[in-house]
């Protein structure tokens, strides 16, 4: 089982759908979550971290769910621009810090 | 202008050859990163640096070589270049903070033939 694992889509969506990605890690001791953007050809941006209790910036909601090992991304109001790959990320905490990174989502937001 | 600098963005070299990826940094970070990124692969890391004098190895160092001649520069060598080290290089950096949150550079495109 690999340690990130997410659905690689693609998502194809028209614009203004509400989309949701999952992402499940392994490693109960992980730490910190976060969510990274990438367009095509480009480097990752950070989009968001996520929070235990959840957090929300703008049209971008993002959850953690501890006890079933999974985050979750939920964008409302899809825009074009939206159309990017979106990577989970998790820390690993203590002496062997380090990120794992998933695959990737892919989102095509259609007009 | 770009916080996170990567030369070259494109390279095309022979099997056999030694080349160098370069970054630079002016966001003052003391963390510093060498990822491949491959298709059906995702991003996988290289090595690391934490501070000048430290350098670790990542999940896929075999091959390579880094260099951290300060704080704000930090290259990558292979050795000897071969057709599987074809792939999506970014550097990125990260501040000394809880979240680590990382910046990557634009990338180079390598294509070792």
């Amino acid at each position: 089982r690999k340690e990130v694992e997410q659905d690689p889509g693609p998502f194809n969506v028209p614009e203004g759908a509400t989309v949701a990605f999952n992402c499940t890690y392994s490693n109960s001791a992980s730490q910190s979550f976060f969510w990274y953007r990438q367009d095509c050809r480009k480097e990752p941006k950070l989009l968001m971290s996520v929070y235990s209790s959840g957090n929300e910036d703008g049209r971008f909601t993002a959850q953690l769910n501890r006890a079933s090992q999974y985050i979750s991304l939920l964008i409302r109001d899809s825009k074009l621009s939206d159309s990017a790959t979106y990577l989970c990320v998790v820390k690993y905490a203590g002496n062997n810090r380090k990120l794992i990174w998933g695959l990737g989502t892919s989102l095509a937001v259609n007009p | 202008d770009a916080d996170v600098t990567q030369t070259p963005r494109n390279r095309i070299t022979k099997t056999g050859k030694r080349i160098m990826l370069e970054c630079s940094q002016t966001k003052g970070h003391d963390r510093m990163y060498w990822y491949r990124q491959d298709p059906g692969l995702g991003l996988r890391l290289i090595y690391y640096s934490f501070d000048v004098k430290d350098i670790n190895k990542g999940e896929i160092s075999d091959g390579y070589s880094v260099s951290r001649q300060a704080q704000a520069k930090f290259s990558l060598s292979l050795e000897s270049a071969i057709p599987n080290q074809t792939a999506l290089y970014f550097c990125a950096t990260s501040d000394r903070d809880y979240t680590e949150t990382q910046y990557f550079g634009p990338g180079t495109r390598l294509l070792v033939l």
